[in-house]
């Protein structure tokens, strides 16, 4: 157990419609990201938070959206879901200062079905 | 822009012996980290092994090491007496060191090497 975890596990959704995954990073996590993963295009990195603010931008749509609220929780919002949107997305943390903060916890993710 | 390259879409190796999974990589930078991650058929993405750029001796975990070639860019895992839990997607991912605490940058994957294990 990583200590980072997700919800829903699955979900499976209509074209058209919007859905929020949720993530709580591991205790004293101040760091956390969000990734993608569908079966053609392999990990690929979204956005990052870190301690409430916006980091870094990835391969982001305009369709989706991100927020990392004072309790550091994390929230991903997806619109207008397309097929293409089907994809196991992960959700990831990492703590300040020292050595063990080098390392990037994932999350068991959660898997998006668009039908 | 940091690139990883894992030149080995697949691997197969027989229960007990010995198997090398490649990864090269190519950055700018001096200070940097590199990692092994492990995803079985849950999906689950699991931490295998870390190193750091810093470091000259080369990470060990129980069974699984690395040679990590800095001059060469090359991060390879070699994983010891293979178990049947061994098999599944292998990442090599870099990441950098720029910037302090958690706000260091995200991890570049590899595209992954998948791993069979033969009984």
């Amino acid at each position: 157990d990583s200590g980072v975890t997700q919800t829903p596990k699955h979900l499976i959704t209509a074209t058209g419609q919007r859905v929020t995954l949720r993530c709580s990073p591991r205790s004293g996590d101040l760091s956390v990201y969000w990734y993608q993963q569908s079966l053609d295009q392999g990990l690929q990195f979204l956005i990052q938070y870190y301690n409430g603010e916006e980091r870094a931008k990835g391969n982001i749509l305009e369709r989706f959206s991100a927020q990392q609220f004072p309790d550091l929780h994390s929230e991903l919002n997806l619109s207008s879901l397309e097929l293409g949107d089907s994809a196991l997305y992960f959700c990831a943390s990492s703590v300040g200062p020292g050595q063990s903060g080098n390392t990037i916890y994932f999350g068991e993710g959660s898997w998006l079905t668009v039908v | 822009a940091q690139t990883v390259t894992q030149s080995q879409p697949e691997m197969s190796v027989q229960e007990a012996e010995t198997v090398t999974l490649s990864c090269t990589y190519d950055t700018s930078e001096s200070d940097y980290y590199l990692f092994w991650y492990k995803q079985p058929p849950s999906r689950q993405m699991i931490l295998v092994i870390r190193q750091e750029a810093y470091k000259q001796q080369n990470a060990t975990e129980n069974r699984f090491s690395v040679n990590f070639q800095k001059a060469a860019k090359s991060f390879s895992l070699k994983i010891s007496d293979s178990q049947l839990g061994d098999a599944a997607m292998y990442f090599c991912a870099y990441r950098s060191a720029t910037g302090y605490g958690g706000s260091q940058g995200n991890l570049i994957f590899g595209k992954g090497t998948k791993l069979s294990v033969k009984p």
